[in-house]
């Protein structure tokens, strides 16, 4: 079974700042099976990213993804107000076949 | 438009069952693989069971001979029947759409509360 481990567990910013979401796999994984899901409170999570750093469809430019291996990093270049909401990192292919990260909250500082 | 709304969550007490139903709009569930995904109160992510285009079925360990999922293709609707339901079993129960490749969740129901207690 891979493990993603999301650090930091909660991120204190403030709008207009970078933000930078770490997820690391318990064992080198392939890219093209990483995806990052935005959630909002009260809210279904939406794919931000997928392949690792391609943008789903409607995603604003300042999401990026980066990464390979064990090893992937979710950016957001400027925060907006509508950007602070907790981050998932999610890899297919292992046991059980979807498994996500623990989740990192992006807060207003 | 691509739409996914959930039904048939409810308070059920221990070992109790329940039906839980996706109806799809804007696709067809059949060319789609479906699944369901649940979150419990204040935690993250967990995958739950899938259905494939072609028909096969699978599930996590945590329900497997527990949860049933099931397709309805004149409705376009999906399901998952919950039988022999427990404590941890309590969450929100999200229906969400895989991608072509299936690796992924590209449109997700607003989801459904499902609490086992007595």
């Amino acid at each position: 079974e891979i493990v993603l481990t999301q650090s930091p567990g909660t991120l204190s910013l403030s709008p207009g700042a970078r933000a930078t979401l770490s997820c690391r796999a318990s064992q080198s994984v392939s890219s093209i099976y990483l995806a990052w899901y935005q959630q909002k409170p009260g809210q279904a999570p939406r794919l931000l990213i997928y392949g690792a750093s391609s943008r789903a469809t409607g995603i604003p430019d300042r999401f990026s993804g980066s990464g390979s291996g064990t090893d992937f990093t979710l950016t957001i270049s400027r925060l907006e107000p509508e950007d602070f909401a907790v981050y998932y990192c999610q890899h297919y292919g292992s046991s059980p076949l979807w498994t996500f990260g623990q989740g990192t909250k992006v807060e207003i500082k | 438009e691509v739409q996914l709304v959930e039904s048939g969550g409810g308070l059920v007490q221990p070992g109790g069952s329940l039906r839980l139903s996706c109806a799809a709009s804007g696709f067809t569930v059949s060319v789609y693989y479906m699944s369901w995904v649940r979150q419990a109160p204040g935690k993250g992510l967990e995958w739950v069971s899938g259905f494939y285009s072609g028909g096969n079925t699978n599930y996590a360990d945590s329900v497997k001979g527990r949860l049933t999922i099931s397709r309805d293709n004149s409705k376009n609707t999906l399901y998952l029947q919950m039988n022999s339901l427990r404590a941890e079993d309590t969450a929100v129960y999200y229906c969400a759409r895989g991608t072509s490749s299936y690796y992924y969740f590209d449109s997700w129901g607003q989801g459904t509360l499902v609490t086992v207690s007595s």
